[in-house]
C-alpha cells in the first residue's frame, strides 16, 4: 500500500540554524501538506502546497519557513534559522481530494 | 473562532467492551471530517472519514456519527482491542475547498486493559 515517506526521523540542530526536512508523498496526490505536533499537544496546520504554490498558511509559517517541490517525487520544508520553540514532530500528509495521509514525522531537537 | 475539541481525555477500558470516543465542533461550516488514532512515535493513521451529508458511517469494528445540529462528532469502536490503544484525534475541513487544511482537536488517550 502506498504511503508517505519522511526523511530524516530525528534531526537535531543548533539554534540558528538551518534545517530541510524532506518528504515523499503519495504518488498520485495532488496536494500537500506540513503540520507539526509539540510534544504532548495537538496536530497543528503549517501550510498546503497545490498546483506548486502555496494555497494556504497558518501564523506558525513564518517568513522563516519555506516549502519546496523540487522533483517530481519530494516536498521539502526548510526553517531558515531554527529556533527553541521550533523543537517539534514535523508531519508531512498528502491527499488526492480529502482523506489526508500522514507520514511517519521528523522529530526535530533545536538546543 | 473555529476550534475542535474532546470531551473526554483519556477514556480506559476492558478488552472486548466498546469505546466511544467524543469531539465537539464549533464551525458550522465544516463539511468534512476524520478520526485519526496515533500511537507513540508514529503519526497520525487515518481510521474513518465522514461527509457533512452523512449523519452515520460504518467501517470495520469503527462507526462514526455526526450530529450537525449540536456539531458533535463520536467514534465508536466495536469489541475493543489491546491494539486500539492510542490517542484518538477527530478533526475537521472547512467548506469550500477539498484540499483545505484540517483542524485537529486536543486527543483522547485510549487506554484498553487485558
Amino acid at each position: 500500500e502506498p504511503e508517505v515517506t519522511q526523511t530524516p526521523s530525528h534531526q537535531v540542530t543548533q539554534m540558528g540554524q538551518e534545517v530541510i526536512l524532506r518528504c515523499v508523498p503519495i504518488s498520485n496526490h495532488l496536494y500537500f501538506y506540513w503540520y507539526r505536533q509539540i510534544l504532548g499537544q495537538k496536530v497543528e496546520f503549517l501550510v498546503s502546497f497545490y498546483n506548486n504554490e502555496i494555497s494556504e498558511k497558518s501564523e506558525i509559517f513564518d517568513d522563516q519557513f519555506s516549502v519546496e517541490r523540487p522533483d517530481g517525487s519530494n516536498f521539502t520544508l526548510k526553517i531558515r534559522s531554527t529556533k527553541l520553540e521550533d523543537s517539534a514532530m514535523y508531519f508531512c500528509a498528502s491527499t488526492a481530494g480529502y482523506e489526508q495521509y500522514f507520514g511517519p514525522g521528523t522529530r526535530l531537537t533545536v538546543t | 473562532g473555529e476550534s475542535v475539541g474532546l470531551h473526554l481525555p483519556t477514556l480506559s477500558v476492558q478488552e472486548g467492551d466498546n469505546s466511544i470516543i467524543n469531539c465537539a465542533y464549533s464551525n458550522s461550516a465544516s463539511d468534512y471530517f476524520i478520526w485519526y488514532k496515533q500511537e507513540s512515535g508514529k503519526g497520525p493513521q487515518f481510521i474513518i472519514d465522514i461527509r457533512s451529508n452523512m449523519d452515520k458511517r460504518q467501517g470495520q469494528r469503527v462507526t462514526v456519527l455526526l450530529n450537525k445540529t449540536v456539531k458533535h462528532l463520536s467514534l465508536q469502536i466495536a469489541a475493543t482491542q489491546p491494539g486500539d490503544s492510542a490517542v484518538y484525534f477527530c478533526a475537521e475541513k472547512a467548506s469550500g475547498n477539498q484540499g483545505g487544511k484540517l483542524i485537529f482537536g486536543q486527543g483522547t488517550e485510549l487506554s484498553v486493559k487485558p
